[in-house]
């Protein structure tokens, strides 16, 4: 069974203090990687797909990169407006996502 | 991408009662899908809405309780049925424009609570 381990499950950040998301997962045949944004009483919001491993993708202030086994998300210099949680989905051979229980990230001014 | 709306945005619910979504996207797709997002936890697929076709279920969900529908490619509706508490949740549409392989964007989620 596909398993997605998101960590830490909250993170607090002072304003300009970077720091990393984690994703690790057990899939067969992974098709590709997913981050998405959620703030509080709304969808989550699309941010980046990875395919393979070592690729790398950037946003703003987000990065994502790729390896065979596990995805980080970094955040440089955050802004109190990057507080939000963070998901991280997979997809296997059936194209089907499976989410990860996201990353809760606070940043204070 | 697709943009997508819900309605209702929020509700209460007496138990034992049902509740209909609606899924509404601003261009036709090929996939839509319906996810439940309960309290501090992560999304979990519900169904897969087929245009035409019945929709396909995940382990654990069933039609009797989770009826749909997707009477065309922009449109989708998810039935709560005979309501629990146990079914307060978030619930989620999704699409994929192009098909199975491309990327899922969300709608803004339908709170349900059921007393």
């Amino acid at each position: 069974e596909d398993q997605v381990t998101q960590s830490p499950e909250a993170l607090r950040l002072q304003e300009g203090e970077s720091s990393s998301l984690n994703c690790s997962y057990t899939v067969s045949g992974l098709r590709g990687l997913f981050w998405y944004r959620q703030d509080p009483g709304k969808g989550p919001e699309f941010l980046f797909t990875l395919y393979s491993a070592g690729e790398e993708k950037e946003k703003e202030r987000l990065k994502a990169t790729l390896t065979k086994k596990e995805s980080f998300l970094h955040i440089t210099a955050p802004k109190p407006e990057d507080s939000a949680t963070y998901l991280c989905a997979v997809w296997a051979n059936d194209y089907k996502l499976s989410f990860g229980a996201g990353t809760t990230v606070t940043v204070r001014a | 991408s697709a943009v997508i709306s819900q309605k209702p945005s929020r509700d209460i619910c007496q138990r034992g009662t049902s509740l209909t979504i609606q899924c509404q996207v601003d261009s036709q797709v090929t996939m839509m899908f319906w996810y439940r997002q309960q309290p501090g936890q992560s999304l979990t697929l519900i169904a897969t809405a087929n245009q035409g076709s019945e929709a396909t279920y995940e382990s654990g969900f069933v039609i009797d309780k989770f009826p749909i529908s997707r009477p065309n490619l922009t449109f989708s509706t998810l039935t709560v049925s005979n309501m629990s508490p146990e079914d307060s949740s978030i619930y989620l549409c999704s699409a994929a424009v192009g098909g199975v392989t491309d990327t899922q964007y969300f709608g803004p989620g339908t709170r349900l609570t059921v007393l």
